[in-house]
């Protein structure tokens, strides 16, 4: 079973800047089979970057996704007031498809 | 537009039983893996379980395996969660999730609004 540990567990920044996080499995995802999705309170997930590198469809060119094996990374270029919000990532290369325990995004 | 719809979630007993339905619309809902995911109350995302597009293969977590039941039935486009032997630690919101991709295991690209599942005496 693998595991994913999200760090931060809050990141406080300001809009305009950039935010890294950081997801780490306990083991090597296949075939860099991980996804990352955005929440926001009282929202239900929204699909961000899937493949560790690929934006979903209508994502801003400012979500990028990077990694592979046990380290991948969601970068947002430059932040704006509408992606302070939970950041979850997941992979779905064997079952059980597991989540991290989530990054908070919040203004500084 | 592609929509799913939860319904189901009410207030039962520990012990007790309860079957979430999950209305699918705006694709052929038939072609896709579906999924169950919960959240508990102030909690990150927990994946349940997931069906393939024929109903044949089936996975769960392991907090909820051998007490939850997923099926769905293509003729009526609809997704079920059958949860027996309910813990407090079961209380939370079910969201309903569709996979992205044809006839496979993956990310989900699409989800309902959630429907909440409380566990109380």
């Amino acid at each position: 079973e693998i595991v994913l540990t999200q760090s931060p567990g809050t990141l406080s920044l300001s809009p305009g800047e950039r935010g890294t996080l950081s997801c780490r499995a306990s083991q090597s995802v296949s075939s860099s089979y991980l996804a990352w999705y955005q929440q926001k309170p009282g929202q239900a997930p929204r699909l961000l970057i899937y493949g560790a590198s690929s934006r979903a469809t209508g994502i801003p060119d400012r979500f990028s996704g990077s990694g592979s094996g046990t380290d991948f990374t969601l970068t947002i270029s430059r932040l704006e007031s509408e992606d302070f919000a939970v950041y979850y990532c997941q992979q779905y290369g064997s079952s059980p498809y597991a989540f991290g325990q989530g990054t908070k995004l919040e203004i500084k | 537009e592609v929509q799913l719809v939860e319904s189901g979630g009410v207030v039962v007993q520990p012990g007790g039983s309860l079957r979430l339905s999950c209305a699918a619309s705006g694709f052929t809902f038939d072609d896709y893996t579906m999924h169950w995911v919960r959240q508990a109350p102030g909690k990150g995302l927990e994946w349940v379980s997931l069906i393939n597009w024929d109903g044949r293969s089936t996975y769960y977590a392991d907090s909820v395996k051998g007490r939850f039941t997923i099926s769905r039935d293509n003729n009526k486009n609809s997704l079920y969660l059958q949860m027996n032997g309910l813990v407090t630690e079961d209380t939370a919101l079910y969201y309903c999730a569709k996979d992205a991709l044809h006839y496979y295991y993956s990310y989900m690209d699409v989800w309902g609004k959630g429907t909440t599942v409380t566990v109380s005496s």
